[in-house]
C-alpha cells in the first residue's frame, strides 16, 4: 500500500538556520505530493504541493522538489524564523487508485529559537 | 480562496450526551469531505469520507453508529458523536476537496472535544 516516511523529530534550530525535513514515499500509480503545516491548536494548512516528477513546489520561502528516482519530497527553507515553529506533515494522494484520499507521514515538530 | 470552517472550535460535554460538529466550505463547492481524528503529538487518522448526497464511507475500526456523518449539501458536512464518552475526547478535523482540484484537501481549523 501507499506510505510516507518522514524524518523523525523533534527538530530544534536557531533563527536563520537552514532547514531540511526529509520525506520519502512508496505509492502505486503516480502520486501527488504535499506538505502541510499545523500550528499549535489549529488545523492543517497546505504549504505546497507538486503533482508530477521534477515539479518544485514553493511557498513562504519553503521549497520541495518531486524526485521520482529517489521517491522523495524533502522540505527545505534557507533561513527559518521563530514563526515557522509548527508541525510539518508530508502526504501523498493517488487519485486513480484512492481518489483524493491522503496518506500522511507521522509529522515532524519544528521549534525555532530566537 | 478554498476556506473551510468548523463549528464549534471547542466543546465540553458530559458523558452520554451527543455532540454535533459542522464543517463548511465557504467559497467553493466541496465534492468530497473527510473527517479526521488527531491524538496529541500524533498524525491524523482518517475516520470517514463523505460525498454529497450519499452515505459516508467509514474506515476500518470506526463505528458508523457512533460517529454519524451527514453531507447534506455541497458546502456542509456534519459529524455527530453519539453517546460520547471520555475516550472520544480528541481533536476532530475536517477537510474538503474542490471539484476543480480533486487531489488537494483543504482543512478546517479543527474542533477540540472534551467529554467529562
Amino acid at each position: 500500500g501507499d506510505s510516507v516516511t518522514q524524518m523523525e523529530g523533534p527538530v530544534t534550530l536557531s533563527e536563520e538556520a537552514f532547514l531540511t525535513i526529509n520525506c520519502t514515499y512508496t505509492a502505486t500509480g503516480y502520486p501527488s505530493l504535499f506538505w502541510y503545516v499545523q500550528y499549535p491548536g489549529e488545523g492543517l494548512q497546505l504549504l505546497l504541493k507538486a503533482t508530477k516528477a521534477d515539479d518544485k513546489g514553493s511557498n513562504k520561502g519553503f521549497e520541495a522538489t518531486y524526485r521520482k528516482e529517489t521517491t522523495s519530497f524533502h522540505l527545505e527553507k534557507g533561513s527559518v524564523q521563530v514563526s515557522d515553529s509548527a508541525v510539518y506533515f508530508c502526504a501523498l494522494s493517488v487519485e486513480e487508485t484512492s481518489g483524493s484520499r491522503l496518506t500522511f507521514g507521522e509529522g515532524t515538530q519544528l521549534t525555532v529559537n530566537p | 480562496g478554498a476556506v473551510v470552517s468548523q463549528h464549534p472550535s471547542w466543546v465540553i460535554c458530559k458523558s452520554g450526551t451527543s455532540v454535533k460538529i459542522e464543517c463548511r466550505s465557504l467559497d467553493f463547492q466541496a465534492t468530497t469531505m473527510f473527517w479526521y481524528r488527531q491524538f496529541p503529538k500524533q498524525s491524523l487518522m482518517l475516520m470517514a469520507t463523505s460525498n454529497e448526497g450519499s452515505k459516508a464511507t467509514y474506515e476500518q475500526g470506526v463505528e458508523k453508529d457512533k460517529f454519524l456523518i451527514n453531507h447534506a449539501s455541497l458546502t456542509l458536512s456534519t459529524l455527530t458523536v453519539t453517546s460520547a464518552h471520555p475516550e472520544d475526547s480528541s481533536f476532530y478535523i475536517c477537510s474538503a476537496t474542490d471539484r476543480e482540484a480533486k487531489d488537494t484537501q483543504y482543512f478546517g481549523p479543527g474542533t477540540r472535544l472534551t467529554v467529562l
